[in-house]
């Protein structure tokens, strides 16, 4: 199976900050990548698709990048509302693997 | 409004079965593939079973294989996983999901149910 991973795994940020969370594939998936928002007790929302497409209604602070085994979200200016863990998940096979997340909190 | 929301969970002893649903609304049903996805206390989320549109193709880790099995009712807009054999390891938030893609591509998840919980306590 492919292996996803992220980093970091926490990142402390402060309203108005650059955030960057990266997703790296064990092998090529292509841009067969989504990104997801999950806040505590909610499910998850999808914010990117295909790598860096924005989700209908997802504000466009938000952004997608990269091909083959790395990846990146990157929040241009982070907002209140977007304290929250994020998962990137490859869709170029069956299984389906999420990353196991970074939680994006106050510094 | 598009719409998924799950039933069935509960509290099950260790060896027990359950049978988690996923009713479906605004949508075509039957053209999308659907899936359930769970989250263990304080974990991250993990694939766990898919179905095609037609319910003729059905996907599951391998951490459910043989114990689960993911099934649709496309006339009542339902979709189902009946979960055996249940483990302490299953407990978790039962999410369905569904693929954007109405064809045969694999595709991202746009629309996710609110989830149902599952215990597995004796």
């Amino acid at each position: 199976d492919i292996q996803m991973t992220q980093s970091p795994s926490t990142l402390s940020a402060s309203v108005g900050d650059r955030v960057t969370i990266t997703c790296r594939a064990s092998q090529s998936i292509g841009s067969w990548l989504a990104w997801y928002q999950q806040k505590p007790g909610k499910a998850p929302k999808l914010l990117i698709y295909k790598a860096s497409n924005l989700e209908s209604g997802v504000p466009s602070r938000f952004s997608g990048s990269g091909s083959g085994t790395e990846f990146t979200l990157t929040i241009s200016s982070l907002q209140p509302d977007d304290f929250a863990t994020y998962y990137c998940q490859q869709y170029n096979t069956y299984s389906r693997t999420f990353g196991q997340g970074t939680k994006v909190d106050m510094k | 409004e598009l719409q998924l929301v799950e039933s069935g969970g509960g509290l099950v002893q260790p060896g027990g079965s359950l049978r988690l649903s996923c009713a479906a609304s605004g949508f075509r049903f039957s053209s999308h593939a659907l899936h359930w996805v769970r989250q263990a206390p304080g974990k991250g989320l993990e694939y766990v079973s898919g179905i095609s549109g037609n319910g003729g193709s059905t996907r599951y880790a391998d951490s459910v294989k043989g114990r689960f099995t993911i099934s649709r009712d496309n006339s009542k807009n339902t979709l189902f996983l009946q979960m055996g054999s249940l483990r302490a390891e299953d407990m978790a938030v039962y999410y369905c999901a569904r693929e954007i893609s109405s064809g045969n591509t694999l595709d991202a998840f746009d629309i996710w149910g609110q989830g149902t919980v599952v215990t597995v306590s004796s």
